[in-house]
């Protein structure tokens, strides 16, 4: 089945206690994202990456790492967490980054952080 | 930081009305226009991708329009049921750039 699989899907934790959110599609998309969405927000994207290797700053990335070292992995890594990263969090990929690609997301199940 | 405007915020109808919702977008530099459909406790899924101006898509009992000149983009729903409650979100895209979601427009359909 096709899938883009988040883990943990819920957590609590505490403020700089480093914490890593995985992310993981069998699809062999390129492109991979991470969103994060609270109350009254559309989704805001944190950071996305066209290929393996290859990241970049969404518009809200302060506060997060990411990397990409297989095509398949795409991992949210949050290095000191504070209150305000308290959020319900989506990791999303696409096909493709080339042309012709119309950008459709297919998103993971979503884990919902919580930092004390 | 591009802006992606929806409205309404929230809806409530009957079961067998019909509705719209409106995307707001940036004109310049379009490359493409997302609809999700996104139930409580569910992941997001695409309902509709729109690449031309003047495109118009159907699934069943919903339909969307674009117009990338003006940029907006209306999302009708005909005959609406209760399992169509969710919220609605739309997305921009800006080739080589980041997706921009607009806030949604939450969906109540009372039976």
């Amino acid at each position: 089945e096709a899938q883009v699989t988040q883990n943990p899907r819920y957590l609590i934790t505490v403020t700089g206690k480093k914490l890593t959110v995985t992310c993981s599609q069998n699809m062999n998309h390129e492109y991979m994202s991470w969103y994060r969405q609270d109350p009254g927000l559309g989704l805001r994207q944190i950071y996305y990456s066209m290929n393996v290797e290859v990241t970049d700053k969404g518009d809200v990335p302060e506060g997060y790492k990411v990397s990409r070292k297989e095509k398949r992995n795409f991992p949210l890594i949050l290095e000191s967490p504070s209150p305000n990263q308290t959020s319900l969090y989506f990791c999303a990929s696409s096909y493709g980054s080339g042309g012709g690609w119309n950008g459709e997301l297919f998103f993971g199940e979503g884990s919902r952080l919580t930092v004390l | 930081i591009l802006n992606v405007e929806q409205s309404p915020q929230s809806l409530h109808v009957q079961e067998g009305d019909s509705t719209n919702f409106t995307c707001s977008f940036p004109s310049s530099n379009f490359y493409a226009l997302h609809w999700y459909r996104w139930e409580t406790a569910k992941s997001p899924e695409a309902l509709f991708v729109m690449t031309l101006n003047g495109d118009e898509k159907k699934k069943g009992r919903i339909s969307a329009t674009l117009n990338t000149k003006e940029g907006y983009s209306y999302l009708y729903i005909k005959g609406s049921q209760p399992e169509d409650s969710a919220t609605y979100l739309c997305a921009f895209y800006n080739y080589g750039q980041n997706f921009v979601f607009g806030p949604g427009t939450r969906l109540s359909v009372l039976p």
